[in-house]
């Protein structure tokens, strides 16, 4: 069975650039997630969402981050513009369903450096 | 407020010995507790989690983890430590119906020959 596959696997940008991440679920898993992950903590959840709708988006900073699951599969996180304190690892994981005690797998992540 | 902690930072074993590493969790309601793996320059990799039922739980890599609702205590255990263990190891907490997990802070596993 594959895995959560992640593109790119690294990025650096400049501030006040765009950036976009990608992010395709294991066949068939219902809910899908977006973590940050700053160097030295746990990753944070930005966003989760259960098909093609958004679930929990509490911790996402609207004002410069998006993202979208159009068809129920695959999904993408872009910041626009970005900090220097979104350098991070940005992972993506996903659950067959959205229940309590789900398992979540994550992909390899992307790694990000804001210059 | 929800949380998980790990109050190590790093633990240091030598290879053979058996390893512990520490998980207190507080959550209002039944806790659901995981234990995730990372090696460097990739994502996280699920050991085991405790739903419900027996206290002590078997997952992947010989590792295994106790449940201690009197002590709020997840702690990740393994009889015989290999080189190959070691990386950074994060405790996480599950706790609502939409799946949410909290994380910890993540204790690196450092297994010397």
């Amino acid at each position: 069975e594959a895995g959560v596959a992640q593109s790119p696997r690294y990025k650096i940008i400049e501030k006040r650039q765009s950036v976009a991440f990608w992010c395709n679920p294991i066949s068939g898993h219902a809910t899908l997630y977006w973590y940050q992950q700053i160097l030295g903590q746990g990753p944070k959840l930005l966003i989760q969402f259960q098909n093609n709708g958004v679930v929990d988006d509490s911790q996402l900073p609207k004002d410069r981050f998006s993202a979208e699951r159009l068809k129920g599969v695959d999904s993408t996180l872009k910041i626009q513009p970005a900090k220097l304190e979104d350098s991070a690892v940005y992972l993506c994981a996903s659950s067959l369903e959205t229940g309590v005690g789900e398992t979540q797998y994550f992909g390899p992540g992307t790694r990000l450096l804001v210059l | 407020a929800q949380s998980v902690a790990q109050p190590e930072d790093q633990v240091n074993v030598a290879e053979g010995n058996p390893l512990t590493v520490k998980c207190t969790y507080s959550v209002s309601g039944n806790p659901y507790l995981f234990w995730y793996v990372q090696y460097p320059n990739r994502g996280l990799q699920f050991l085991l989690k405790y739903i419900t039922g027996d206290n002590l739980v078997k997952g992947s890599y010989g590792f295994e983890a106790e449940f201690n609702k009197s002590q709020t205590s997840f702690h990740l255990k393994k009889p015989s430590a290999l080189v190959s263990d070691s990386a950074l190891y994060f405790c996480a907490v599950s706790y609502s119906s939409a799946s949410k997990i909290i994380f910890g802070s993540g204790t690196r596993l450092s297994i010397r020959p």
